[in-house]
Order: structure tokens, then sequence, then C-alpha cells
């Protein structure tokens, strides 16, 4: 069955540090994957997406994220944390031509 | 441009009550969907429709009702409310095959 795991339910880090945020999916066919944040009281927005090609995507507000076929991974990074980039982020994977199968979320807190 | 407009934003319901969620998007997206989201569970479809009078259940359809007589509404009735029904509920659309899900702000709903 389709699901996308994402195993740190919180994750502090300083503002300034690096951040990474694991994503582990199970899905049987080459997979299209996604990002989604969610900040407090809003609905979720899209940050980045990969469908194929460079393992290595682009995303907005300075994020990007790799993947690893042979790891079943999607990880999340950003080289420096702002206070502004706490909030809840979902990964998710695209089942079909419409859903999206998402996973149970990293909540980020920042520390000034 | 409205985006995804859900109302209300807010309702306590008694258990058994009946009542509507509305979902209008304004942007000729063919595919709408429902989740709800819970603590710890991420986001969860609930049902979807790929355009109008075409709707299909997701993981957790039980309790909820859907139908599609427009591309713009896609309203989420649940017939007899119960407590486990308590949940924040997001509509969100996009266009085919390109995981771009555009959310709503969300519905919360608390059924005593």
């Amino acid at each position: 069955a389709q699901s996308v795991t994402q195993p740190d339910i919180h994750i502090t880090v300083s503002e300034g540090a690096s951040l990474e945020l694991r994503c582990n999916y199970s899905y049987g066919a080459t997979p299209y994957l996604f990002w989604y944040v969610q900040s407090p009281g809003q609905g979720l927005q899209l940050l980045l997406k990969y469908f194929s090609g460079d393992t290595l995507v682009q995303g907005i507000k300075g994020f990007e994220a790799e993947f690893k076929r042979s790891q079943s991974s999607f990880n999340l990074r950003k080289p420096s944390v702002h206070w502004s980039d706490a909030a809840e982020y979902f990964c998710a994977v695209l089942v079909g031509s419409y859903k999206l199968i998402f996973g149970s979320g990293t909540r980020l807190l920042v520390r000034p | 441009n409205a985006g995804v407009t859900q109302t209300p934003k807010f309702q306590v319901l008694k258990t058994g009550q009946s009542m509507t969620l509305q979902c209008a998007q304004d942007m000729n997206h063919e595919y709408m969907s429902w989740y709800r989201q819970d603590p710890g569970m991420g986001l969860r479809l609930i049902h979807y429709s790929v355009g109008a009078g075409i709707t299909d259940q997701g993981e957790v359809p039980n309790g909820y009702n859907v139908s599609r007589s427009t591309t713009e509404d896609f309203p989420l009735r649940l017939l007899s409310a119960a407590p486990s029904q308590t949940s924040v509920y997001f509509c969100a659309s996009s266009y085919q095959r390109t995981g771009e899900l555009f959310f709503g702000e969300g519905s919360r709903l608390t059924v005593l």
C-alpha cells in the first residue's frame, strides 16, 4: 500500500542553523513527491515537487529536497533557518492522477 | 481571484445533528477533494471528485457524503455527526496530475 512516513514529530533548531526534515515513502511505481508547509491556522502551501529528472529540486523560501530512490527518501533541507520558517511540514506522494497521500507531519520550532 | 473558499470556518454541533461544509473554487480545477486533519495523523482523504458528476471515496469516507453538481462547488455533508468527526476539514483543488493542491483555510468542527 502507498504510504508516507515522517519519523520526526517535532524538530527544534536555532535560527541560522541548517535543517533537514526526513521523509520516506512506499510506492510501487516512480513516485511524484511533494513537500507542503502549514503555518498556524492556515491551509497548506506547496514548497516544492519532484516528478522526474534532477534528483535535487529547489522550492520556494530557500528550501530544497533530494530524491533518493535507493533509500525511498525525499528529505527537505534548508541551509539557514529563519524564525518565520516555524510551521508544520508535510511530505506527500501522488497516487494515480489526482490523489495525494500525506505523511503525519513534522512540526518545526525555531529557537531565537 | 479568491482561490478555494470554505465556509463556515468554525462550527459546533451536537451528536446526531447534520450539517454541510461548503467549498467553492474559482480556478476551473477539475479535481476537488476533502481532507480531515487530526493531531499526529496528518491529512487523510475523505472524498474526492475528478469532475462534475463524478465522486469517489478516499481513505476515511464513513459518515460523510459528497456531490459535485458543478465544477466550482464540492460540499461535504455530515448526516449524523459523531464526536469522532471532531476535526479540522480542508477542501483542496488542482489540475489533473500536477499534485499541486490549492487549499482552503479550513473549517474547524467540534461535535459534542
